[in-house]
């Protein structure tokens, strides 16, 4: 029943590999977030998706590429990762328009070391 | 620019105090206001929303928003332990698509 969904829940792993992490949301909207949460708390939008297509692309490193393969998923991957990539990452979801507020995956906590 | 200020805290309150949390934000045109609750090592969790100057009330919950002033803040009334966490103030800038800026969060502690 969970209504945004993200695996896995923790990642620890060595700089330069590559990984992704997967955002799935059951609630019948059309847009998602990735949003990264560090040390300080602070959240940052990384990108977004509406239907599928790309609406937001802040200034993040080309290293991390979206994929939304439909309008209920929206995946994140890492290449050559780094120390400064630890942090929390949150998936969320809206329908555009409605200004009710996002709902947020439970995080990925990377840890890159 | 689309700054949303926060104090970081942290706020500490006696149990059954209220507690005050603000937040400002620099783009007059914002529309939406919300506040969300983050305990450490979950997910920010939404709290409260508010268009229209003035107040609205949720239970011990009560959001302000001035948008002449560009302030928003919320007060939680006989404040609780549980209540101890993160808050984080989200503001929608015009023509940005529900896109939310997320101030830095305010640690709020409600001391028993």
């Amino acid at each position: 029943d969970t209504a945004v969904s993200q695996t896995p829940k923790y990642l620890v792993t060595q700089m330069g590999n590559d990984k992704s992490i997967k955002c799935e949301q059951n609630l019948g909207h059309d847009t998602m977030y990735w949003y990264k949460q560090d040390s300080k708390k602070f959240l940052k939008i990384m990108f977004s998706y509406n239907n599928k297509e790309l609406i937001i692309n802040e200034t993040v490193p080309n290293r991390f590429s979206p994929k939304s393969p439909d309008k209920a998923h929206l995946n994140l991957h890492i290449n050559s990762l780094e120390l400064g990539d630890s942090a929390v990452y949150f998936c969320a979801s809206t329908l555009r328009g409605s200004y009710y507020g996002y709902t947020f995956g439970s995080g990925t906590r990377l840890t890159v070391v | 620019q689309k700054e949303v200020e926060q104090n970081s805290g942290p706020l500490s309150v006696p149990e059954g105090a209220i507690a005050s949390l603000n937040c400002t934000y620099s783009d007059r045109g914002s529309q939406s206001f919300f506040w969300y609750r983050q305990y450490s090592g979950k997910s920010p969790e939404l709290i409260m929303f508010i268009y229209s100057n003035g107040d609205k009330e949720d239970g011990r919950f009560t959001a302000q928003l001035n948008k002449a002033s560009q302030y928003v803040s919320l007060l939680i009334r006989d404040s609780q332990p549980s209540d101890s966490a993160t808050y984080l103030c989200a503001v929608t800038p015009p023509n940005t698509g529900n896109q939310f800026y997320f101030g830095t969060g305010t640690s709020l502690t409600v001391i028993p």
